[in-house]
């Protein structure tokens, strides 16, 4: 069936540094492909998605761009803050649900 | 205005009881869906409603799960004599319609501990 691959965290970087969370989804159909984010308490927020291939989604300095070629969804950010500190799920739809992947917790420390 | 809200946001069962988790959908959101997220977990999917039918239920894990939307609007997941493996965060989205192109704004989740 639908999956969704995501690399395992923590991941714990410095302030500023750059980011990158690895994700992977299977080919079946033509999904779109997102990436939630849930912060300490909070629910699930999107994040950015993308609907077909080469698209480039963008939110908040992170971006991450729709490969067919390579079936995958890697989550980027330049620099990041403190306050991206958060656990970050990709995601894919399958008809009308979401497949989640099983998320990458992210510490940022000053 | 007003996101999708969810009660009890805690609950504390004893194995073999029975629970109601409440889900508020934003309103004149059509979709809804529950989703349970088992601890360092993604969520996986439950059920979804159109309105107050219920269209798909293909991910309640057994027929101890329930889950209604009688009037279209506010929506109850019913678990019947919980077990230790149903502890789980449960989570509520809604949509405005059905398909990829609406967004699913998430409910902050219900924390089931059964003991």
């Amino acid at each position: 069936g639908d999956s969704v691959t995501q690399m395992e965290g923590p991941v714990t970087l410095s302030e500023e540094a750059f980011l990158t969370i690895n994700c992977t989804y299977t080919a079946t159909g033509y999904p779109s492909l997102f990436w939630y984010v849930q912060y300490p308490g909070e629910g699930l927020q999107l994040l950015l998605k993308a609907t077909k291939a080469d698209d480039k989604g963008s939110n908040k300095g992170f971006e991450a761009t729709y490969r067919k070629e390579t079936t995958s969804f890697h989550l980027e950010k330049g620099s990041v803050q403190v306050s991206d500190s958060a656990v970050y799920f990709c995601a894919r739809d399958s008809s009308y649900k979401l497949i989640f992947g099983s998320g990458t917790r992210l510490l940022v420390r000053p | 205005g007003a996101g999708v809200s969810q009660s009890p946001r805690y609950k504390v069962a004893k194995r073999g009881q029975d629970v109601a988790l409440r889900c508020d959908p934003i309103s004149g959101h059509v979709s809804l869906f529950w989703y349970q997220q088992a601890l360092g977990q993604g969520p996986e999917f439950l059920t979804y409603f159109q309105n107050e039918a219920q269209l798909d239920k293909s991910g309640l894990p057994s027929d101890r799960f329930f889950a209604e939307r009688p009037e279209g609007s506010v929506s109850t997941l019913k678990i019947q004599r919980t077990q230790q493996e149903d502890s789980a965060v449960y989570l509520c989205a809604s949509s405005l319609a059905r398909g990829s192109t609406y967004e699913q704004y998430f409910g902050p989740g219900t924390r089931l501990t059964v003991t």
